[in-house]
């Protein structure tokens, strides 16, 4: 079982809609949660990242952490066709000042004009 | 301010071959990441350097190395190469480890 579980999609959705992406996860030693942009050819650029429980709003953008659950949420609001990428969720883990990021599989999303 | 610059864009080598793959980071940015991208395994880390000094290590056989510069400017290094190291490298740099900044990548082709 990864770490951290992704739904790769494809999720193909209308201009203007909500966009919901999800990632769960096992290690509760996971402290920073981060949700990176990939559009094709282009390396991950970092869209929010947040360490506690809650939301955060940046933007059409809200990252929603649930430690409880091992939740993490990335909500899209009034979606455009330039949104159109691959989502990345990622969580930094920590093991004596060592430090890595573990990425889920990436969703890729469609936004339809 | 410049972003990571990583060098080469594109490579295609032949199996067997290593290969030599580079990155600057953001100017002040100390801690250099790798990661390989493939379609099938996602995202994963390779190495992590700090101040010249090897932080974390991935689960990568021997073949995969690296290493940082009193500058920050970081090298990795596949030797003997395989078809199946084929992938997007990527290169991260952060400050203070809340955020990373990743460049555009290697596209490495093994024929």
């Amino acid at each position: 079982q990864k770490e951290v579980e992704q739904d790769p999609g494809p999720l193909s959705v209308p201009e203007g809609a909500i966009v919901s992406l999800n990632c769960t996860y096992s290690n509760s030693a996971f402290q920073y949660f981060m949700w990176y942009r990939q559009y094709s050819r282009k390396g991950p650029e970092l869209l929010m990242y947040t360490y506690s429980s809650g939301n955060k709003e940046d933007g059409r953008f809200t990252a929603q952490v649930d430690k409880s659950s091992k939740y993490i949420s990335l909500f899209i609001r009034d979606s455009q066709p330039s949104d159109s990428a691959t989502y990345l969720c990622a969580m930094r883990d920590i093991i004596q000042g060592a430090q890595k990021l573990v990425f889920g599989q990436g969703t890729r999303l469609t936004i339809n004009p | 301010k410049a972003g990571v610059t990583q060098t080469p864009r594109y490579l295609i080598k032949t199996r067997g071959q290593q290969v030599t793959l580079s990155c600057s980071p953001i100017s002040g940015h100390r801690s250099v990441s790798w990661y390989q991208q493939t379609p099938g395994q996602g995202l994963q880390f390779l190495f992590e350097y700090f101040s010249e000094t090897q932080r974390n290590k991935g689960n990568f056989p021997g073949r995969f190395s690296g290493r940082q510069f009193s500058n920050s400017r970081s090298e990795m290094n596949v030797s003997t190469l395989e078809l199946g190291d084929s992938a997007l490298y990527l290169c991260a740099s952060s400050f203070t480890g809340d955020g990373y900044t990743f460049g555009s990548g290697t596209r490495l082709t093994v024929v």
